[in-house]
């Protein structure tokens, strides 16, 4: 059974770096073909996909969030952190992580956790 | 690169059937078949419901079925049921990202 949870602050401030951690159970990030990736919602708003970490640590990007984003993986701890510099008020949203199917799709999702930004 | 395009919202009577459409370009939907859909109630985690186009993960009920034409995949939902009433999502891998749709919002009347 594929499990993931979400951690991280609920509050961070303007201009401070976000840091979120996926927890995740019953696969494993060392296996060929595996991959974990993060998508946001901001509140009453569409979904955004993030960042994607595959298991041979090839590393994928949304375009317009590059520059701000890092996504590692800890296999021994089966987890993956996703690191967003410089937060702004419209950051705030849910964040979800979720494990990357063989055909794009995201087959398993976290319960999401809501980050608010905010001085 | 674009969000895809998705219908804001649609509607249907239960029983009757809806389509919910997905355009992006060759890029994403057109040269990928893999297209996936994602139904998501108030307060809840998006779930899978379609994935490869028009492939069924276990569990979901064959009321749903995907398909594409071109740069444009639908969703289609048959015999609606009061249960259906949410938010759907597409989504489109690319070379090198991918790429959601804004939703749609499905009332059932």
């Amino acid at each position: 059974q594929i499990t993931l949870k979400e951690s991280g602050p609920t509050l961070v401030k303007p201009t401070q770096t976000l840091t979120l951690t996926c927890t995740f159970s019953g696969f494993s990030l060392s296996t060929s073909g595996v991959g974990v990736g993060w998508i946001r919602q901001p509140p009453g708003k569409a979904l955004e996909w993030l960042a994607l970490i595959y298991w041979n640590d090839d590393k994928r990007y949304s375009p317009s969030l590059k520059s701000r984003l890092t996504i590692t993986k800890d296999t021994s701890k089966n987890q993956v952190v996703l690191t967003m510099t410089n937060m702004d008020p419209v950051d705030t949203a849910t964040y979800y992580c979720a494990h990357r199917g063989w055909f794009g799709e995201f087959d398993y999702w976290g319960q999401g956790t809501l980050v608010t930004v905010s001085s | 690169q674009s969000a895809l395009t998705q219908p804001a919202s649609v509607s249907g009577s239960p029983g009757q059937s809806i389509t919910i459409s997905c355009t992006g370009t060759s890029s994403d939907v057109g040269g990928y078949n893999y297209v996936s859909w994602y139904q998501q109630h108030p307060g809840k985690a998006p779930k899978l419901m379609i994935y490869d186009v028009s492939k069924r993960p276990s569990g979901v009920s064959n009321r749903f079925s995907g398909s594409k034409s071109g740069n444009t995949a639908s969703l289609t939902i048959s015999g609606l049921q009061a249960e259906d009433e949410a938010d759907y999502y597409c989504s489109s891998y690319t070379s090198s990202s991918t790429l959601f749709g804004g939703g749609t919002k499905l009332t059932v009347l």
